[in-house]
């Protein structure tokens, strides 16, 4: 069974753009969650999608947006970078939402560079 | 609100030591305990977990004890290998089963 996959791996943007990652989840999860982990702040949570709905949302600006698709499929997008916004994007899957989220299976992230 | 609060980093052992990370947590009610790891390059992955009082999770000879009392799930193993250089976070369940998670420990092993 394929883990979840996150795409690009590595990412350099310049302050102002825009960015957009992506994240396939492990066949029939449901739910995807987004973290940003940085050395200073440590894993900070996002934002949790299910059935393309978002369920749940950290404490980031509005800059900061996400979607599901159909296939459970994810994507989260960053307007007008910032280079604060340097980090590690790890998603996470789980089979559904409720206790099974406590079991997250995570990809392996990826690296944005904003210069 | 809900926290968690683990030893900082780095930690440093040699070969065939005895690892303790330390981890406290506040919470309201009695929420489940996880470790999690992450070894370079890689995303998390779930170590070990306990969902109430006196319960002890444990995986691939690491072991932590859920203590209601001391509201602490320290991460122990008695002796580390190279292999286990990597960085553990302690996290909890809140009462909507999202993760809150501590900070990170990052541990080397050398050998």
């Amino acid at each position: 069974k394929a883990g979840v996959t996150q795409t690009p791996r590595y990412l350099i943007k310049t302050r102002g753009q825009q960015v957009t990652l992506s994240c396939s989840p492990i066949s029939g999860h449901r739910s995807v969650s987004w973290y940003q982990q940085t050395p200073g702040q440590g894993l900070q949570f996002l934002f949790e999608y299910f059935s393309e709905t978002q369920r749940n949302k950290g404490n980031f600006p509005g800059r900061f947006s996400g979607r599901q698709f159909s296939n459970s499929r994810s994507e989260m997008n960053v307007s007008t970078l910032e280079l604060g916004d340097s980090a590690l994007y790890l998603c996470a899957s789980s089979l559904d939402r409720g206790r099974a989220n406590e079991k997250l299976f995570f990809g392996s992230g990826t690296q944005l560079s904003v210069l | 609100g809900d926290s968690v609060t683990q030893m900082e980093g780095p930690v440093t052992l040699s070969e065939e030591a005895f690892l303790t990370i330390n981890c406290t947590y506040t919470a309201t009610g009695y929420p489940s305990l996880f470790w999690y790891v992450q070894y370079p390059g890689e995303g998390l992955q779930l170590l070990l977990k306990a969902t109430k009082a006196d319960d002890k999770g444990s995986n691939k000879g690491f072991e932590a004890t859920y203590r209601k009392e001391t509201t602490s799930f320290h991460l122990e193993k008695g002796s580390v290998q190279v292999s286990d250089s990597a960085v553990y976070f302690c996290a909890l369940s809140d009462l909507n089963y999202q993760l809150i998670w501590g900070a990170g420990t990052k541990l080397i092993i050398k050998p």
